[in-house]
């Protein structure tokens, strides 16, 4: 079974901050997403990652998969009350399946 | 919007009870995901139908089953419902049959199970 594990569980911060939130797994993904869920929504993907050692940028948030497609990290610079949510990590194989973590809450503080 | 619709939103019934989800995918879209979303497990995928057809199964209990239909709506049916049911229950299309597409999310069904 293919388990990600996502850390920290909750982050509370001041708007301004930076912060990194993790994702990872003992198992090998072909593909690696990053999701944020606003409460009483459904998950927004956000990025798609599928090579060892890519880096995304989307604003002011940077993606990155490790080298050997087992973790992910996820950085948000000077970090805003907007971007306060459930961010989900989610690993995808050849079988067709996700497999989601539990989850990183973030609160922004203003 | 994701272009994805859930109903019922909410939806309140007993144990024992039998109740049906129902989901549109986006325009186009070939592909239906089944998700339970609770505190404890976190998302789970349940089931996935591509273009009617059952493409792949995860963590689905006997107890529900799914259909895709030749619209391309799909329903979820839970049945003998147990209280350890509650949970928010999503819906996502793809116009891929791989998890390599975009998986567009509904807004949900939230059942809560007394």
């Amino acid at each position: 079974t293919q388990l990600l594990e996502q850390s920290p569980q909750f982050l509370s911060i001041q708007e301004g901050e930076n912060l990194t939130v993790y994702c990872n797994s003992s198992s090998v993904f072909s593909s690696l997403q990053w999701y944020r869920q606003e409460p009483g929504e459904g998950p927004v993907l956000l990025v798609t990652v599928v090579t060892g050692g890519e880096v995304k940028k989307l604003k002011r948030l940077t993606f990155q998969f490790g080298d050997a497609r087992k973790d992910s990290s996820l950085h948000i610079t000077a970090a805003q009350p907007g971007d306060t949510g459930l961010y989900l990590c989610a690993g995808g194989g050849s079988n067709y399946k996700l497999t989601f973590g539990k989850g990183t809450l973030l609160t922004v503080n203003p | 919007d994701s272009g994805v619709t859930q109903t019922p939103k909410h939806l309140i019934t007993a144990t024992g009870q039998r109740v049906t989800l129902r989901c549109s995918p986006r325009s186009g879209d070939l592909s239906v995901y089944w998700y339970q979303q609770s505190l404890d497990q976190g998302l789970q995928f349940l089931i996935q139908y591509y273009n009617g057809e059952e493409r792949a199964k995860g963590n689905i209990l006997e107890r529900f089953s799914a259909q895709q239909f030749p619209d391309l709506h799909s329903e979820l049916n839970l049945s003998s419902l147990e209280l350890g049911d509650s949970a928010l229950y999503f819906c996502a299309s793809s116009s891929r049959p791989g998890t390599e597409g975009t998986q567009y999310f509904g807004p949900g069904t939230r059942l809560l199970v007394l």
